[in-house]
């Protein structure tokens, strides 16, 4: 079945420090990725879409200067993380999407915790 | 907008079948989903339906489709411990990004 790997699978850091998260599809090539987050006892909450080539689409309220995304090939994808402050301590997944018709397949999630 | 609504709990014994609901808005969903959540990790896909469909069955698992009353179920025969998890339903219109919308989530509590 299709496998995405998401790297690395918990951080823990000092606040002020930037933080880079990785999403593979490993046996598929991704057409769009997701970039998700989710808080404790909640459903999944959509931050940012993210097409190869092509600049991210980001979902309201989502600050596309924190949250940087890149996409540069078909199979990973980058969430970064900048200057990460204790409020943006969350579990955060990934998910990749091979095209039409196709189901999305997750990642495990990285747990971040700022200090 | 959309909305997807789940019941947050459900409490089965074990060897028991457990039927996890769900009811959408958005009447041009293209497929349906249910996703398995263990503590602290990703989501994993269980199955999946395309609209003109009204039931799929794979092993344990069936899935109903009611379109006409935008109502999907998950019916998990004979449960296990291990199926001990949160389940997310979630609809998109499919197409070329098949963006998401999910559901609240049911955790599912199998009792031995």
């Amino acid at each position: 079945g299709a496998v995405v790997s998401q790297h690395p699978s918990r951080v823990i850091c000092k606040s002020g420090t930037s933080v880079k998260i990785e999403c593979r599809s490993l046996d598929f090539q991704a057409t769009t990725m997701f970039w998700y987050r989710q808080f404790p006892k909640q459903s999944l909450m959509l931050m940012a879409t993210s097409n190869e080539g092509s600049k991210a689409t980001y979902e309201q309220g989502v600050e596309k200067d924190k949250f940087l995304i890149n996409h540069a090939s078909l199979t990973l994808s980058t969430l970064t993380v900048t200057s990460a402050h204790p409020e943006d301590s969350s579990f955060y997944i990934c998910s990749a999407y091979g095209g039409y018709n196709q189901p999305q397949h997750f990642g495990d999630g990285t747990r971040l915790s700022i200090l | 907008g959309e909305d997807v609504e789940q019941s947050l709990f459900l409490s089965v014994r074990e060897g028991d079948s457990s039927v996890i609901n769900c009811t959408y808005t958005d009447s041009s969903s293209t497929y349906l989903y249910w996703y398995k959540q263990e503590p602290g990790a990703g989501l994993q896909l269980l199955t999946y339906i395309f609209s003109n469909m009204d039931m799929k069955q794979d092993q344990r698992l069936t899935v109903l489709l009611n379109k006409k009353d935008k109502h999907l179920s998950l019916r998990i025969a004979d449960t296990q411990t291990g199926d001990s998890a949160i389940y997310f339903c979630a609809e998109s219109g499919g197409g070329a990004t098949n963006k998401l919308i999910f559901g609240t989530g049911t955790l599912l509590a199998v009792q031995p």
